[in-house]
């Protein structure tokens, strides 16, 4: 099966940048991806990563070490509409089609 | 593409009612997932299906939980008899194989009093 860590909160000020971490253990793995979600939203892509290294998407990037099981997604200059939760997900092999698990989300509050 | 479609929005239900949640995915995507999520649990996996067939249901938390999927454009999920514990947001995503971006719906708040 699978099961992800993040942490459940983290407060930022206006402008600055922040990191959410990820880890992850999975019996198949092919990427590990990002999705936003506002309260009372459905989740949203934001970014996907299968091989190693930085991905950056705008303010947004997104990390990944196949070989540490870890993942961060890194937002620049905070912006207030930043404020919402993040998950990270895994996208792995389950009899020939591919499960995507969530993590528990990490509730993101950017503060003046 | 109108994107991935729930219904209701919103339903409220008594204790040991049937309730119906339905999904349309988007046209062209061939996997479907329903997701509950909670304070407590997150967004939980109860089911996926691929190319319409039922692929791994281990989430799907007791025999009062069911879903289809008839066709490609739509899918239910069943509960039978409903507990205020089920009550939760339910949420409809689809993507294609090969994608690496899942769509999701705009949910359903099921309260059960």
């Amino acid at each position: 099966g699978q099961s992800l860590e993040q942490p459940s909160e983290v407060t930022a000020v206006e402008g600055a940048i922040v990191q959410i971490n990820c880890t992850y253990q999975t019996s198949g793995f092919y990427g590990l991806s990002w999705y936003q979600q506002h309260d009372g939203g459905a989740p949203t892509f934001l970014s996907y990563n299968a091989l190693d290294g930085l991905e950056e998407t705008g303010r947004f990037s997104s990390f990944l070490s196949r070989s540490d099981s870890y993942g961060y997604l890194l937002l620049q200059e905070l912006q207030m509409k930043d404020s919402a939760s993040y998950f990270c997900a895994v996208k792995g092999s389950g009899a020939g089609s591919y499960q995507l698990t969530f993590g528990k989300g990490t509730k993101l509050s950017v503060i003046p | 593409d109108a994107g991935v479609i729930q219904s209701p929005r919103h339903e409220v239900t008594e204790m040991g009612q049937e309730v119906t949640l339905r999904c349309k995915p988007i046209s062209g995507h061939n996997s479907l997932f329903w997701y509950r999520q909670t304070m407590m649990r997150g967004l939980e996996l109860l089911i996926y299906f691929n190319n319409n067939v039922p692929i791994d249901d281990s989430g799907m938390p007791e025999d009062r939980f069911s879903a289809k999927m008839p066709n490609a454009s739509f899918s239910t999920l069943k509960i039978q008899p409903s507990e205020p514990r089920d009550s939760a947001v339910y949420f409809c995503a689809s993507t294609a194989t090969g994608n690496t971006e899942a769509f999701f719906g705009q949910g359903t708040r099921l309260t059960v009093v």
